[in-house]
């Protein structure tokens, strides 16, 4: 079965500084990648997703996350936080067999100003 | 264009008793899609609808059910009420079905039983 980890339930950043959320999944093909924002009281936003091609992946809000097939993995990077970034970030995967879309725990992001 | 709505945003029930909450997706979109969020289980998938069939169905007990309208509004519905239900119910509609649809939340309702 299709599983996502997301290894950091928390992360702490000052704001202008980089972000790397990380993302692994268990799948034999290439799946379907997703991550979406969830800021409090709010649905989700999606950010990102990859489906095929190149694998770096540029999204809203000037997120982007790069696909790594060796490594089964999907981060999802921002060069210079801001702190309306602070929100739930979800990592979310899908597959054409299983036909729904499975999401990570998700990593919480506290900016500090 | 209006984003997905849901309704009622807050709801509180008593064991027990039944809920139903409300889904309108954004126009045009035919897939509904519903999910539980709860801090200890995280996003979980319930069910799909796709033109007012089921074509899709996550690992709940049968008393989470829900259907589709004509107009693609959507509706879920919790029976026997626990305490354990006690969740945010997102909705989110896609124009496409499955993995292949991109999808729009909604703000989701929030359901406290006591």
């Amino acid at each position: 079965a299709q599983s996502v980890t997301q290894p950091d339930i928390h992360i702490t950043v000052s704001e202008g500084a980089s972000l790397e959320l990380r993302c692994n999944y268990s799948y034999g093909a290439t799946p379907y990648l997703f991550w979406y924002v969830q800021s409090p009281g709010q649905g989700l936003q999606l950010l990102l997703k990859y489906f095929s091609g190149d694998t770096l992946v540029q999204g809203i809000k000037g997120f982007e996350a790069e696909f790594k097939r060796s490594q089964s993995s999907f981060n999802l990077r921002k060069p210079s936080v801001h702190w309306s970034d602070a929100a739930e970030y979800f990592c979310a995967v899908g597959t054409t067999s299983y036909d729904k879309v499975i999401f990570g725990p998700g990593t919480s992001l506290s900016v500090i100003p | 264009k209006a984003g997905v709505t849901q309704t009622p945003r807050y709801l509180i029930k008593t064991r027990g008793q039944q809920v139903t909450l409300s889904c309108s997706p954004i126009s045009g979109h035919r897939s509904v899609s519903w999910y539980q969020q709860t801090p200890g289980q995280g996003l979980q998938f319930l069910f799909e609808y796709f033109s007012e069939t089921q074509r899709n169905k996550g690992n709940f007990p049968g008393r989470f059910s829900g259907r589709q309208f004509s107009n693609s509004r959507s509706e879920m519905n919790v029976s026997t009420l626990e305490l354990g239900d006690s969740a945010l119910y997102l909705c989110a509609s896609s124009h496409g079905t499955g993995v292949n649809g991109e999808q729009y939340f909604g703000p989701g309702t929030r359901l406290t039983v006591t």
